[in-house]
């Protein structure tokens, strides 16, 4: 599935570096989301865009920014991480106004705080 | 939260049917139910969705019950590709924006 890509796949860093996760669909779709999923627990939602507009923000602590410059694109920017922070990020997308609708995930940045 | 209820783990034979049921008694009329997996350490994989009637595709069906307060996911030929995370979910159509939620879901573990 290459409908949704996400870079790096892997990414270790410091607690002081500062580093961003890129997201790209290629399915014309006009919502994108970001999901963290740590070992053993269910994926929790953090930010969902909906045409370019931040819709949801669950609570996520500001060391993470998220940026949607265009409906095909999402970032993540990470800043002052903690080791708690490491887990698997993912990107999904969807087209929204259908009455169903498909959200198609991205394979995931794993990423480790040392 | 999660609005299903599903069993932490089934086991399943290579070849055999596997039959992955999900609780969901709060439904309300205007929620679809989807079914997602996630193999290990990948991005969950959309199955099959449906709202009140059986559906069928090429990867699985789902029966719903009449009272639509439970469901069944079926892989009619399990393979040991199939090993994974199931997902039961529901969500409201027409609900734009708002974001898939995930709880722990059923973890499928096919032998040979």
């Amino acid at each position: 599935e290459t409908g949704v890509t996400q870079t790096p796949r892997h990414l270790v860093m410091g607690m002081t570096n500062k580093k961003s996760l890129k997201c790209e669909q290629h399915l014309g779709h006009n919502a994108m989301y970001w999901y963290k999923q740590s070992a053993k627990k269910p994926l929790e939602l953090m930010f969902v865009y909906n045409f370019k507009e931040q819709t949801e923000n669950n609570s996520v602590p500001s060391r993470f920014s998220p940026e949607c410059p265009n409906s095909s694109h999402l970032f993540l920017h990470l800043h002052t991480l903690q080791p708690e922070d490491s887990a698997l990020y993912l990107c999904a997308s969807s087209q929204e106004g259908r009455v169903y609708y498909e959200q198609y995930f991205g394979p995931g940045t794993r990423l480790t705080v040392t | 939260d999660a609005k299903t209820t599903q069993p932490p783990s089934m086991d399943c034979a290579e070849g055999r049917a596997a039959n992955l049921p999900c609780n969901h008694s709060t439904i309300s009329g205007n929620e679809y139910v989807y079914w997602y997996r996630q193999i290990h350490s990948q991005g969950p994989q959309y199955i099959i969705h449906g709202l009140k009637n059986n559906e069928t595709n090429e990867m699985a069906s789902l029966i719903i019950t009449e009272d639509r307060k439970s469901s069944t996911l079926i892989l009619p030929h399990a393979t040991l590709r199939d090993t994974a995370v199931y997902y039961c979910i529901v969500r409201p159509a027409n609900q734009a924006g708002t974001a898939l939620i995930f709880g722990k879901g059923t973890t499928l573990s096919v032998s040979s």
